[in-house]
């Protein structure tokens, strides 16, 4: 199984910070690499899909890089209402089980 | 826009079953792979199963495979998960997601939380 490994797992940032979520695969996952956010009793929001292609809808503060094994997601100045979970994940059909990260809560500093 | 509503939740004794549904608002979703998605209190997803957009395809996680069995009516643009022996650490808010290939997973339906307990 391809093991999804978060860092950091807290992050705690101001608004109009920099913030960058690093994502490790035990192996390569090539570009199936997606980024969710979750708020408190909500489910996940698609922002990122295909390592690097932001989902429609979504602010283009946030961005995706990365392949192979290594990835980030950066928000470029952090906003109120980016305070909340983050999760990356490895959705290649042709390697299952397709698994997420640990998470990583971003929190007001 | 296709909207997953998930419904089918509830409080059950541990080794009993349930069934979940999860019902898409067009019919869009007939041509698309369907996931169910799990999240225990306070932890992080866990995905449980996928079927194929004819239900000729299923996988499962380990910790669900031989109990879950995951299903689909492209006639009434619904997916099922029959749950079977329900163990403590079922316990989860469980999503149903979209699969759109390369394009990710969207929509996620908002979720029906499931508790095994005595």
């Amino acid at each position: 199984d391809i093991q999804m490994t978060q860092s950091p797992s807290t992050l705690s940032a101001s608004v109009g910070d920099r913030v960058t979520i690093t994502c490790r695969a035990s192996q390569s996952v090539s570009y199936w690499l997606a980024w969710y956010q979750q708020k408190p009793g909500k489910a996940p929001n698609l922002l990122i899909y295909k390592a690097s292609s932001l989902e429609s809808g979504v602010p283009s503060r946030f961005s995706g890089s990365g392949s192979g094994t290594e990835f980030t997601l950066t928000i470029s100045s952090l906003q109120p209402d980016d305070f909340a979970t983050y999760y990356c994940q490895q959705y290649n059909p042709y390697s299952p089980p397709l698994t997420f990260g640990g998470g990583t809560k971003v929190e007001i500093k | 826009q296709v909207q997953l509503v998930e419904s089918g939740g509830g409080v059950v004794q541990p080794g009993r079953s349930l069934r979940l549904s999860c019902a898409a608002s067009t019919s869009a979703f007939r041509s698309d792979a369907m996931h169910w998605v799990r999240q225990a209190p306070g932890k992080g997803l866990q995905w449980v199963a996928v079927i194929s957009y004819d239900g000729t395809n299923k996988y499962y996680a380990d910790s669900v495979k031989g109990r879950f069995t995951i299903s689909r009516d492209n006639s009434k643009n619904t997916v099922y998960l029959q749950m079977n022996s329900l163990r403590f650490e079922d316990t989860a808010i469980y999503y149903c997601a979209r699969d759109r290939g390369i394009l990710g997973w969207n929509p996620w339906g908002q979720g029906t939380l499931v508790t095994v307990s005595s």
